[in-house]
């Protein structure tokens, strides 16, 4: 079983609609929790982290559950702008508290 | 504020050349530094990080080797490319190992 586990998508999704993916992680002392974003041919940038309490900004919001192991992302009135690699990532404590990454989920916005 | 540069942005070698890629970070002070390499549509591959000066650990063993002979310098070199090689290399930085990593726009290698 893979650490940090994502569906590659791509998930095509007309401009507007709302978009939710889930990543889930293996190791249930993890820490830390984030979202990256990666354009094409570019490096990853944070997107948000992940806190317990789940948090928002702008149209993002970010979940976490602990007892399912995973973490959400909901991106609420797509813009063509958000199409991108989006990375799943969890600080896990077998690993010397190194950050995983996961595969990422490839998302195309379509006008 | 922090920024972190990584030369050259894309490079061409043949296999069997030597290789020196160098990251550097400027607005912070002893920063965790780690080397990544992603190849096509393919997640990050962790393959050196380093908590301080003239230490470094290795996740996967190959033909590469890095160095941090300053507080805010990363080099990823290797005596002999393969073409396995070939990937967009990354650096990034962090505070700690807790928090988020912050990336340098990336070296993209080519082995022919």
């Amino acid at each position: 079983r893979k650490e940090v586990e994502q569906d590659p998508g791509p998930f095509n999704v007309p401009e507007g609609a709302t978009v939710a993916f889930n990543c889930t992680y293996s190791n249930s002392a993890s820490q830390s929790f984030f979202w990256y974003r990666q354009d094409c041919r570019k490096e990853p940038k944070l997107l948000m982290s992940v806190y317990s309490s789940g948090n928002e900004d702008g149209r993002f919001t970010a979940q976490l559950n602990r007892a399912s192991q995973y973490i959400s992302l909901l991106i609420r009135d797509s813009k063509l702008s958000d199409s991108a690699t989006y990375l799943c990532v969890v600080n896990m404590r077998d690993s010397n508290y190194q950050l995983i990454w996961g595969a990422g989920t490839k998302l195309i916005i379509k006008p | 504020s922090q920024t972190i540069h990584q030369w050259p942005a894309t490079l061409v070698q043949p296999v069997g050349s030597p290789l020196s890629l160098e990251c550097t970070v400027e607005g912070t002070s002893n920063p965790n530094l780690y080397w990544y390499r992603q190849a096509a549509g393919r997640g990050l591959q962790l393959l050196f990080y380093s908590v301080g000066i003239g230490q470094i650990s290795s996740e996967v063993p190959q033909n590469l080797s890095a160095s941090r002979p300053q507080d805010r310098q990363f080099i990823l070199s290797s005596k002999k490319l393969l073409l396995s090689d070939s990937g967009f290399y990354l650096c990034a930085w962090t505070i700690d190992s807790y928090n988020e990593q912050f990336f340098g726009p990336g070296t993209r290698l080519t082995v022919l």
